[in-house]
């Protein structure tokens, strides 16, 4: 049982340059969501996907883009990066109502 | 506006000297509260989910409880491998929309 899988793990990117981020889940998890990590300012929600079909803003959303293509996969897309956008990127995944979230083990970003 | 601090954004204690951690919230329709422990390098990993005001969980040393303005992780005897950051994060509105606070790192030093 994988869980939540991220891909990639490291990411080396030049300014103005795309990426999409990949997450999927094992776990039959209706909600799903990305968050950034940067020091000092913990965790915060850029996208979230309570099902499959729908996607909402979170709290820094500014630069990226998400698609649900199903319920297992939860993709994040950078279409002209910045270096303001590195960060440690975590995709989670929630099973149902008042339920917890699980994680991914997280992607490097670095934009340069 | 919903908010939640966590404090102390720091904490060292030597081995085995108990402690608390706290989680205040003023967050509108709250759902359930939830603890998290993360360690370097690695994604937040699930401790406890407390529902309403009175509500307390356990896991070993640890302890979570819940009024109806914050959270506290007590921490009884703790050992260098429960050195980490500890976070808090709330579940609210009807669209399964989670949120976390900054954080407590915890050092235990033996």
């Amino acid at each position: 049982n994988a869980g939540v899988t991220q891909t990639p793990k490291f990411q080396v990117l030049k300014t103005g340059q795309s990426m999409t981020l990949q997450c999927a889940q094992d776990m039959n998890h209706n909600s799903m969501y990305w968050y950034r990590q940067d020091p000092g300012m913990g965790l915060r929600l850029i996208y979230y996907s309570a099902s499959e079909g729908t996607t909402d803003k979170g709290e820094v959303p500014n630069g990226y883009n998400v698609s649900r293509l199903n319920k297992r996969e939860f993709s994040l897309r950078l279409e002209s990066a910045a270096p303001s956008q590195t960060s440690v990127y975590f995709c989670a995944s929630l099973e149902g109502m008042n339920t917890e979230a699980f994680f991914g083990q997280g992607t490097r970003l670095t934009v340069v | 506006e919903d908010q939640v601090t966590q404090s102390p954004e720091a904490l060292r204690l030597q081995e085995g000297e108990s402690s608390s951690l706290n989680c205040s919230y003023t967050v509108s329709g709250l759902r359930g509260l939830f603890w998290y422990r993360q360690d370097p390098g690695k994604g937040p990993e699930f401790l406890f989910t407390l529902y309403s005001a009175g509500e307390e969980k356990e896991k070993e040393r640890l302890k979570a409880t819940l009024t109806k303005k914050e959270s506290f992780l007590h921490i009884t005897a703790p050992k260098p491998e429960d050195s980490a950051t500890y976070l808090c994060a709330w579940l609210s509105g009807g669209y399964q929309k989670v949120t976390f606070g900054i954080g407590t790192k915890l050092q235990v030093i033996p």
